[in-house]
């Protein structure tokens, strides 16, 4: 089983402020690497999958990148909004038959 | 509108009895996915399903079992030899197996009492 983490646990931030999280994740026989956005109340949300070392996605303030030689993602959130409220969730897939290994989540609070 | 449903959102169960959760989906999906979710911790795999007729354990898989009949729906029994029943369950599916994103259900929080 794949081993994925994240950090930080849980961080509170202003509104306005920029921020950024950290998912780490084997190297070895990686295949891809899903953020989802987790609301409160809600289901689970797409936000980006990326594959190839030094890949950049980006969806309004939301971006991510990822190293797959270090094994590590960033998601950075410009401009926080307390609507960007919410777990952020990643996970990698790889081994033997891809499926998706999930980390625990950074739980982002923004406070207006 | 397309998307993944679940049901009930809380169930109550006495320990012993089996209980199953529903999920159905929309999308056109071939693969189907369950997770548990406890505090904590991340989202675990109990068994997924690639195709109609079709289903493989995941991580956690002991004390749950699917089934496949129809491409939309893929209910999770959670039997009585679960020893930790009560959790939130999540339920997915995807275009393709893993390597596609996942679109999900809005949960199901089993409570035995």
């Amino acid at each position: 089983i794949l081993n994925v983490e994240q950090s930080p646990q849980s961080l509170h931030v202003q509104e306005g402020d920029s921020t950024n999280f950290t998912c780490s994740f084997p190297s070895s026989n990686f295949y891809a690497l899903h953020w989802y956005r987790w609301e409160t109340a809600k289901s689970p949300e797409a936000l980006f999958v990326m594959t190839l070392n030094g890949d950049e996605k980006k969806k309004g303030r939301i971006s991510a990148t990822l190293n797959t030689k270090e094994g590590y993602s960033y998601l950075y959130i410009k401009g926080s909004q307390p609507e960007d409220s919410a777990t952020y969730l990643c996970a990698s897939s790889g081994g033997s038959n891809y499926k998706l290994t999930f980390g625990k989540g950074t739980l982002l609070t923004v406070n207006p | 509108d397309g998307g993944i449903t679940q049901s009930p959102k809380y169930l109550f169960r006495k320990e012993g009895q089996n209980v199953t959760l529903s999920c159905e989906q929309n999308l056109n999906h071939d693969a189907m996915y369950w997770y548990r979710q406890d505090p904590g911790q991340g989202l675990r795999l109990i068994y997924y399903s690639q195709i109609v007729n079709d289903f493989q354990k995941g991580d956690i898989a002991e004390g749950y079992s699917v089934s496949r009949e129809k491409k939309e729906s893929f209910p999770l029994t959670v039997t009585s030899a679960q020893k930790n029943p009560t959790a939130f369950y999540l339920c997915a599916s995807s275009m393709e197996e893993y390597t596609d994103t996942q679109y999900f259900g809005p949960g199901t929080r089993l409570t035995v009492l």
